[in-house]
């Protein structure tokens, strides 16, 4: 069955840097896109960044953009969000997500960032 | 951007008690439409896809309905379990950002 797993989660300074990792079993990982989705304490769910199932296409949520980059490594069968210049804002549970045309979104559990001084 | 309009916040039931939730696309979805029940510090769980169609494992008692903008997700009789926050999410996998809606909060009366 599909499994996401993420991890890379922490407490991080404003201002710093955090890689997070998502990874992907039970699917041909290469022949779908994905997402990242996060949750802020309290909050709704919130869209971050798509990345196509070939690493060609991606497109950011402009909260995120210019300080997050989304990457899919086909071989490892991982996607990775790196986050720079955190800011308290960006504390949440961060999913990584798969999407299809095909099949229903599938989800992980879930990693927490927690930007504070 | 398609923007998600979903009603009621917050929702006050009892046990037996027959809901419907509703989420308003801004633009037409056609059935690119889930909703997902998430309890406190809990993962978001897929309920229905396709608008209208049941996850495996999911109880009947939920259904959901609708197409292009406008949907409906209904639980024929709340049970304890049910007791939850429900969102709905646009996935159009032609147009990639998903939308979610702002949330459902169902509490007990």
């Amino acid at each position: 069955q599909v499994q996401l797993v993420e991890s890379g989660g922490g407490v991080v300074q404003p201002g710093g840097s955090l890689r997070l990792s998502c990874a992907a079993s039970g699917f041909t990982f290469s022949t779908y896109p994905m997402h990242w989705v996060r949750q802020a304490p309290g909050k709704g769910l919130e869209w971050v960044a798509f990345m196509s199932y070939d690493g060609s296409i991606k497109y950011y949520a402009d909260a995120v953009k210019g300080r997050f980059t989304i990457s899919k490594d086909n071989s490892k069968n991982t996607l990775s969000l790196q986050m720079n210049s955190l800011r308290t804002e960006d504390t949440a549970v961060y999913y990584c997500a798969r999407g299809s045309s095909s099949e229903p979104p599938s989800w992980g559990q879930g990693t927490l960032v927690t930007v504070s001084s | 951007d398609i923007q998600m309009t979903q009603s009621p916040s917050t929702l006050s039931a009892s046990v037996g008690d027959r809901l419907t939730i509703t989420c308003r696309a801004s633009q037409s979805i056609s059935s690119w439409l889930a909703w997902y029940q998430q309890k406190p510090g809990k993962a978001p769980k897929l309920l229905i896809s396709k608008a209208s169609s049941l996850e495996s494992g999911v109880p009947s008692r939920f259904s959901g309905s609708g197409s292009g903008t406008e949907f409906t997700l209904t639980i024929s009789s709340l049970q304890p379990d049910d007791f939850a926050t429900y969102y709905c999410q646009q996935y159009n996998p032609y147009s990639p950002p998903w939308t979610f809606g702002q949330g459902t909060k169902v509490e007990i009366k």
